[in-house]
């Protein structure tokens, strides 16, 4: 069984400030590692996916990192802005269809 | 193209009672997932559907069970409803075929059992 943890829960930051935030899974036989933004109320949104042979992806102001060996990903979101406040998931399916999710870290970007 | 959508996008039941809900899957894919996000949690995988058949599930009871069409939209359906079922109900559509493919998720179906 995969456990995934976010830690911190929150996070509240000054606008421009870089946004480090983690997630951390039990079983490193991952298929890959996704991170998703759910806006309250709302469906998840993708941002990126990190194939298990990958170690980083990078998409705009996002950088996603895989270790699997310490059971490690983190998610870098550069010069925050407020509409980058969100709850932001990370998901580590241990096969190709059943995503286990950590609980979220709601960050606030504060103007 | 059409993302995933999903009806109704809220719903009031009363304990005991039963519900379905729908999802429509994105073009051109043909695997759907159900999820159940409770508030201040992380969604938890109920099942999933593979071309019209079951194709994996979590730890949920058999009061909560699925459809797949041959156009490859989805529905849950959720018997005697409990106070614990209410909850964000998300559905997800992936391409098949491609392991470890990127899901798309639907706006979700917000249930309230009172």
């Amino acid at each position: 069984k995969q456990e995934v943890t976010q830690i911190p829960a929150a996070l509240s930051v000054p606008e421009g400030e870089n946004l480090v935030l983690n997630c951390s899974f039990t079983d490193s036989a991952i298929y890959n590692l996704q991170w998703f933004r759910q806006d309250p109320g709302k469906g998840l949104t993708s941002l990126l996916l990190i194939q298990s042979s990958q170690r980083e992806q990078t998409s705009g102001r996002l950088n996603a990192s895989l270790d699997k060996s310490s059971g490690r990903s983190t998610l870098y979101i550069a010069a925050s802005q407020p509409g980058d406040s969100a709850t932001y998931l990370c998901a580590a399916p241990l096969n190709d269809y059943k995503l286990s999710f950590g609980a979220g870290t709601t960050v606030t970007v504060r103007a | 193209e059409t993302g995933v959508t999903q009806s109704p996008t809220h719903l009031i039941k009363t304990r005991g009672q039963q519900v379905t809900l729908r999802c429509s899957s994105q073009s051109g894919h043909n695997t759907v997932s159900w999820y159940q996000q409770a508030l201040g949690q992380g969604p938890q995988f109920i099942f999933q559907y593979y071309r019209e058949e079951e194709n994996g599930r979590g730890n949920f009871p058999p009061r909560f069970s699925g459809l797949q069409f041959p156009n490859y939209s989805s529905e849950l359906n959720v018997n005697a409803l409990e106070l614990d079922d209410s909850a964000l109900y998300l559905c997800a559509s992936s391409p098949g075929g491609e392991r470890g493919g990127t899901q798309y998720f639907g706006p979700g179906t917000r249930l309230l059992v009172l």
